[in-house]
């Protein structure tokens, strides 16, 4: 069974701070995505990381792949509290159509 | 386009009773997956569906869990008999092409079963 063990699981910071959840799993995955869940919906999908090493920016947000295409990270700069959410990583599994989400990151940014 | 479109939002339903989730894709989408939502397991993929045909049913927990997907534009997951173990929140995705370019989700069905 393919696992994404994500961390830290909570996280609640003050506006202003710099925060980094990780993602990370044995299994090798084709791309890696990002998504944001808010409350009563469904996740939105932020980016998505195809190349081992890659580094995307969106914003105040740097989501990087690992070399080895096992893990993955995401920075957040001056977080706000419209940052406020579920944050979830999802692996392509390789050869199929399957997205294989991680365990989930919920960050809170205070005012 | 509207998104990926679900209903109900919410069902409460009885213990034995039959529950039917349904789901519209976006158009021209060729993908479509339901998973499963709880605090404790997080999102599970259930079963996916490709061109209306199902791919990967490993993830149905069990027997009384069956979807269908008779054309492009609708797929249901059927519940029979419901118990309370099943209450979760279950969300239908699509998707075109690749996984790559990732997924559009519905807003959910919140089940609850009493």
């Amino acid at each position: 069974t393919q696992l994404l063990e994500q961390s830290p699981q909570f996280l609640s910071i003050q506006e202003g701070e710099n925060l980094t959840v990780y993602c990370n799993s044995s299994s090798v995955f084709s791309s890696l995505q990002w998504y944001r869940q808010e409350p009563g919906e469904g996740p939105v999908l932020l980016v998505t990381v195809v190349t081992g090493g890659e580094v995307k920016k969106l914003k105040r947000l740097t989501f990087q792949f690992g070399d080895a295409r096992k893990d993955s990270s995401l920075h957040i700069t001056a977080a706000q509290p419209g940052d406020t959410g579920l944050y979830l990583c999802a692996g392509a599994t390789l050869g199929t159509d399957k997205l294989i989400f991680g365990t989930g990151t919920r960050l809170q940014v205070f005012p | 386009d509207a998104g990926v479109i679900q209903s109900p939002r919410h069902e409460v339903t009885e213990m034995g009773q039959e529950v039917t989730l349904r789901c519209k894709p976006i158009s021209g989408h060729n993908s479509l997956f339901w998973y499963r939502q709880t605090m404790m397991r997080g999102l599970e993929l259930l079963i996916y569906f490709n061109n209306n045909v199902p791919i990967d049913d490993s993830g149905m927990p069990e027997d009384r869990f069956s979807a269908k997907m008779p054309n492009a534009s609708f797929s249901t997951l059927k519940i029979q008999p419901s118990e309370p173990r099943d209450s979760a929140v279950y969300f239908c995705a699509s998707s075109f092409g690749t996984p790559d370019y990732g997924y559009t989700f519905g807003s959910g069905t919140r089940l609850t079963v009493v």
